[in-house]
């Protein structure tokens, strides 16, 4: 059993497009996240959730929407998709939101956007 | 902003040789965890520090963590073919009950049979 998972694996997309990537875990943790990684491997948080709310959110384009509509489900939607969002995002979780946790990462979802 | 900065960028090695990475934050940390991400794939945990000067080993990984709290490094021995990949720290802050992590920029590493 994966442990979080992620869909698709692979997006590719024309820019302008709308466009969703779904995570869930079953790992029974409470807090989940969404990371950005670039080009040059560079990791970015955009977004926390802890048990369905908010904890996180970074200087992220309002195109980005994360939705957690339970606490192992985090799906993150983008609106009117640009090259610059071409990227690999990873979904990732943690025990809690305690300062000693660490994240479990899901397979991650390559957007590549044309 | 807290930053985490890790060098070298890159690194080759050829097989056998030594591989060090070392990773220093603008700010006192509560904890530092290193992850390793293997080509195509996803970071996974290795290990984690907390206490100030400690020294943990992994096999031939052995990690440290400054007495400041401010910087750590991974050190590999005699690498090997299985050992290629990024190598990220990531840190948390000193004082924040939650707080995000914040990872390095990695260090890529290629070994050379």
């Amino acid at each position: 059993d994966t442990a979080v998972s992620q869909t698709p694996k692979y997006l590719v997309t024309q820019m302008g497009n709308d466009k969703s990537i779904k995570c869930e875990q079953n790992l029974g943790h409470d807090t989940m996240y969404w990371y950005k990684q670039d080009s040059k491997k560079f990791l970015k948080i955009m977004f926390s959730y802890n048990n369905k709310e908010l904890i996180i959110n970074e200087t992220v384009p309002n195109r980005f929407s994360p939705k957690s509509p339970d606490k192992a489900h985090l799906n993150l939607h983008i609106n009117s998709l640009e090259l610059g969002d071409s990227a690999v995002y990873f979904c990732a979780s943690s025990q809690d939101q305690s300062g000693a946790n660490v994240l479990t990462f899901g397979a991650g979802s390559r957007l590549t956007v044309l | 902003g807290q930053q985490v900065m890790q060098i070298p960028q890159y690194q080759h090695v050829q097989e056998g040789e030594d591989f060090t990475t070392y990773c220093n934050s603008s700010t006192t940390l509560s904890n530092i965890q290193w992850y390793k991400q293997r080509p195509g794939g996803h970071p996974v945990f290795l290990i984690q520090l907390v206490k100030s000067g400690e020294v943990k080993k992994q096999k031939r990984l052995t990690f440290q963590f400054g007495e400041a709290k401010k910087n750590s490094s991974l050190h590999i021995t005699a690498t090997q073919t299985t050992d290629v990949g990024t190598y990220f720290c990531a840190g948390r802050p000193l004082g924040t009950s939650y707080g995000k992590l914040t990872f390095g920029q990695g260090t890529i590493l290629t070994v050379h049979p």
